[in-house]
């Protein structure tokens, strides 16, 4: 079982849709993170939230927003999105701070940009 | 140069086979280093976490050489629920720079 739970599994959206995924941990991790993943490629980050703040962005469009709610949640508002942007979208989180703490991911958002 | 790199594969091996998989990183400073293994459509996870003496669980051995900067994965007496996608992780230093090889992908075959 996952100790990141992401919600929904599923997401088939038009591109003038908006949507949300959220993500939710309850290990004391202090960063959590968004990333891409297309087929037969490794994850691709997007954000990092440290301590409830935003402390990575890596050029991400602003058609996504991320948002961290409080030290639990990750929030990843979605807004006029592309065809291309259909991924699984995985949500991480870890210790932060020490070295050595890993990522721990969440079951994944398969998105389908229609 | 990309930062981390690992063996292209695919590896085909039988069941019971040994496979070894190999790693290196670009960046001297990295501080951290770790095995994910992944399936189809299925989300990272985490298989061993590498340690500078080497570590082991179970039919795992991970090694890792800080002079040469790689990192490996031998798996024992193969199954075939070994077969996946592995990911080779390496972490640049204390938080949020995780950093990822392209994977490898290994097949197991009956």
């Amino acid at each position: 079982d996952t100790e990141v739970t992401q919600t929904p599994k599923h997401l088939v959206m038009g591109m003038t849709n908006k949507k949300s995924l959220k993500c939710e941990q309850h290990m004391g991790h202090r960063a959590m993170y968004w990333y891409k993943q297309k087929a037969k490629k490794p994850p691709e980050l997007m954000f990092v939230y440290s301590y409830e703040k935003l402390s990575i962005n890596e050029s991400v469009p602003s058609r996504f927003s991320p948002e961290c709610p409080n030290s639990s949640l990750l929030n990843l508002h979605l807004h006029a999105l592309q065809p291309e942007d259909s991924a699984l979208y995985l949500c991480a989180s870890s210790q932060d701070g020490g070295a050595g703490s890993p990522l721990h991911f969440g079951n994944g958002t398969r998105l389908t940009v229609t | 140069r990309k930062e981390v790199e690992q063996d292209p594969g695919p590896f085909n091996v039988p069941e019971g086979a040994t496979v070894a998989f190999n790693c290196t990183y670009s960046n001297s400073a990295s501080q951290s280093f770790f095995w994910y293994r992944q399936d189809c459509r299925k989300e990272p996870k985490l298989l061993m976490s590498v340690y500078s003496s080497g570590n082991e669980d179970g039919r795992f051995t991970a090694q890792l050489n800080r002079a040469s900067q790689y990192i490996s994965l031998l798996i024992r007496d193969s199954k075939l629920s070994d077969s996946a996608t592995y990911l080779c992780v390496v972490n640049w230093g204390y938080g949020q720079n995780f950093v990822f090889g392209p994977g490898t992908r290994l097949s197991v075959l009956p």
